[in-house]
């Protein structure tokens, strides 16, 4: 069962564009969301997160949105810049240390120059 | 910038031998765990480790698995009889509580190679 979806496989962005990566969820104990940023043959790289107390955290280009009534959750990456391409992570966790992060599938996203 | 460090980077065995998986997670960080991504699937969670203890662990992670902290700066993977669907890439991550929140920090990972 899929607990955290992402239904994007791949999206492709201009370069100083708006990308915009969209995740939904199903477990409503979820209390906790993150962003991670994965380069081929490499870890996942933590990007930015948001706790379900607040709608949206920001952090440079980063901003993340959290609907918890809709179970949804998007990143925004503005402008987006080539070196933004990389395959992209939605993860759920309960709010308890020490638990397992659910990913989704990830998207990925091609920025062009 | 402290990070996460894994050995070896890549790893052939064959089926039914014994490997192990080392990880050196960010030193002041309490909780470890170990990932699992098979190719071309999403990243799914195997074991947490908590106090020299198992915290949670997911259906993946059977008998055939086992998890330990031998020293103070170790966190090793054991899987005692490989078999050819456990190849795949094996990240650690390592986490601490910071007001309240968790984040969990990313080995680059161990691809693992089962013939």
């Amino acid at each position: 069962d899929q607990q955290v979806k992402q239904n994007s496989p791949s999206l492709s962005v201009q370069e100083g564009r708006i990308s915009i990566l969209n995740c939904d969820y199903t477990n409503s104990m979820f209390d906790y969301f993150l962003w991670y940023k994965k380069y081929p043959a490499e870890g996942p790289t933590f990007l930015i997160s948001i706790s379900s107390i607040k709608d949206k955290n920001e952090d440079g280009r980063f901003t993340v949105f959290l609907n918890k009534s809709a179970k949804h959750l998007s990143l925004h990456i503005v402008p987006s810049q080539p070196g933004d391409s990389a395959v992209y992570f939605c993860a759920a966790q309960k709010d308890q240390a020490g638990t397992a992060l659910i990913f989704g599938k990830g998207t990925t996203l091609s920025v062009s120059s | 910038e402290p990070e996460v460090t894994q050995t070896p980077s890549h790893q052939v065995t064959q089926m039914g031998q014994e490997v192990i998986l080392r990880c050196v997670p960010i030193s002041n960080h309490l909780y470890f765990y170990w990932y699992r991504q098979i190719l071309g699937q999403k990243v799914e969670f195997l074991v947490s480790f908590y106090n020299n203890e198992i915290s949670e662990k997911s259906e993946i992670f059977d008998d055939q698995f086992s998890v330990e902290r031998p020293d103070g700066s170790n966190f090793t993977l054991k899987i005692r009889s490989t078999k050819l669907e456990d190849s795949a890439m094996y990240f650690c991550a390592s986490s601490s509580l910071v007001q309240f929140q968790e984040t969990q920090y990313f080995g680059p990972g161990t691809r693992l190679l089962v013939l």
